[in-house]
């Protein structure tokens, strides 16, 4: 299985821009790199994949590394409802999401 | 609102017994995924079904079985329950089979608590 490599914890100021890490060195070319994550009692939650190219959506950016090997999710204005468990996963196929311990990020008012 | 309904929300039962969780999918969604999350194995992939037949199996016990139906809701039959049974069971749906361009949409879960 194609792992990934994450913080176990990081904490940033409300209204900051936070920076959420993610090594993934055993990538194959076949891999999405998927970001998803869990707000306390609440189900994981989709925020954002690519493959090679940096992506933008809503709700974060996707940057990925030239040779591919890691990638950040930028949260651009970190509120608190943002504090939660990030998941970094590496998909292709029809293989399941395998879910890692995550970064636990707190967001301080 | 993902979309994704579970029932019940909570089941508190005793060890040895046998429970159903019931998962409703997002609209036209044809996969469903079953995930276990305890405190201590984190968040794991039990199975997934695909309009209808099992497409992969994860670190699902033999006590464990689920089913989806023709009208693509599924559930996850847990039989013989022991208390390292008690965790959240969370189901997700996704549109089509293959998972790379796949986002799974998550339920809320079904708190199981077996004493």
């Amino acid at each position: 299985d194609a792992k990934t490599t994450q913080p176990n914890s990081m904490e940033s100021n409300e209204e900051e821009p936070v920076h959420l890490p993610c090594n993934h060195s055993t990538i194959s070319g076949t891999d999405y790199i998927h970001w998803y994550r869990q707000l306390p009692s609440q189900g994981p939650e989709y925020v954002i994949h690519g493959l090679t190219s940096n992506v933008n959506n809503r709700m974060a950016s996707l940057a990925i590394a030239e040779d591919r090997k890691s990638s950040t999710l930028i949260l651009h204005r970190a509120t608190l409802r943002d504090a939660a468990v990030y998941y970094c996963i590496l998909l292709s196929g029809n293989t399941p999401l395998v879910f890692g311990k995550g970064t636990r990020l707190s967001v301080i008012a | 609102d993902s979309g994704v309904t579970q029932t019940p929300k909570h089941l508190i039962t005793a060890t040895g017994q046998r429970v159903t969780l019931r998962c409703s999918p997002r609209s036209g969604d044809l996969s469903v995924y079953w995930y276990q999350q305890s405190l201590d194995q984190g968040l794991q992939f039990l199975i997934q079904y695909y309009n209808g037949e099992e497409r992969a199996k994860g670190n699902i016990l033999e006590r464990f079985s689920a089913q989806q139906f023709p009208d693509l809701h599924s559930e996850l039959n847990l039989s013989s329950l022991e208390l390292g049974d008690s965790a959240l069971y969370f189901c997700a749906s996704s549109p089509r089979l293959e998972g790379w361009y796949n986002e799974q949409f998550f339920g809320p879960g079904t708190r199981l608590t077996v004493l």
